[in-house]
């Protein structure tokens, strides 16, 4: 099946510092990606939908300017958290989905931590 | 705006036995993905089963099958001969049907459900 690598799995930063996530599809190309933000022991909240090569669909709510995503190729997109501040932790998933298929694969998620 | 309610948030359920986690969800669309998605310890997310709205039969998939309700907006999830390893959090979550950005998921809040020996 389909591979969706995201990169690191978990990360400890510090308050006022950025971190990158990346999310890559191994085997596919990936027209949509899904971006979800996912709090201890509670449901994944979409924060973002980005296509390959446009700007990224924040959901309501979703700070554009913190929340950094950037789908420059069909097998990458990128989530940076801006400026990350300890409520900014989380755990973050990335989802892929193929062209036109219909099935979505997720990624194994980071865990993020901000002292 | 859709939404999807699981109102079980924890479950449990013996070895071998069946299990029936709930879930309904609210949409004023009438050709929609509905999706069963468990996450174990390991927080990676896997597909379990899919239902289309437009099909009234019941998906299934080996001890996994689902009670579809589009009338009552009822999309239950059956597991059978239950084993140790289907102890995760067990997420509902809907789609529409067009692509493009509507192929965001919504989901549910989550059923937890445990497998006792």
């Amino acid at each position: 099946g389909a591979v969706v690598s995201q990169h690191p799995s978990w990360v400890i930063c510090k308050s006022g510092t950025s971190v990158k996530i990346e999310c890559r599809s191994l085997d596919f190309q990936a027209t949509t990606m899904f971006w979800y933000r996912q709090f201890p022991k509670q449901s994944l909240m979409l924060m973002a939908t980005s296509n390959e090569g446009s700007k990224a669909t924040y959901e309501q709510g979703v700070e554009k300017d913190k929340f950094l995503i950037n789908h420059a190729s069909l097998t990458l997109s990128t989530l940076t958290v801006t400026s990350a501040h300890p409520e900014d932790s989380s755990f973050y998933i990335c989802s892929a989905r193929e062209g036109q298929r219909e099935k979505l694969f997720f990624g194994s998620g980071t865990q993020l931590s901000v002292l | 705006a859709q939404t999807v309610t699981q109102s079980q948030p924890e479950m449990s359920v013996q070895e071998a036995e069946t299990v029936t986690l709930s879930c309904t969800y609210d949409t004023s669309e009438s050709d929609y993905y509905l999706f069963w998605y468990k996450q174990p310890p390991s927080r990676q997310m896997i597909l379990v089963i899919r239902q289309e709205a437009y099909k009234q039969q019941n998906a299934t998939e080996n001890r996994f099958s689902v009670n579809f309700q589009k009338a009552a907006k009822s999309f239950s999830l059956k597991i059978s001969d239950s084993q140790l390893g289907d102890a995760a959090m067990y997420f509902c979550a809907y789609r529409k049907s067009s692509g493009g950005s509507n192929y965001k998921l919504t989901f549910g809040k989550g059923t937890l459900l445990t497998v006792n020996p």
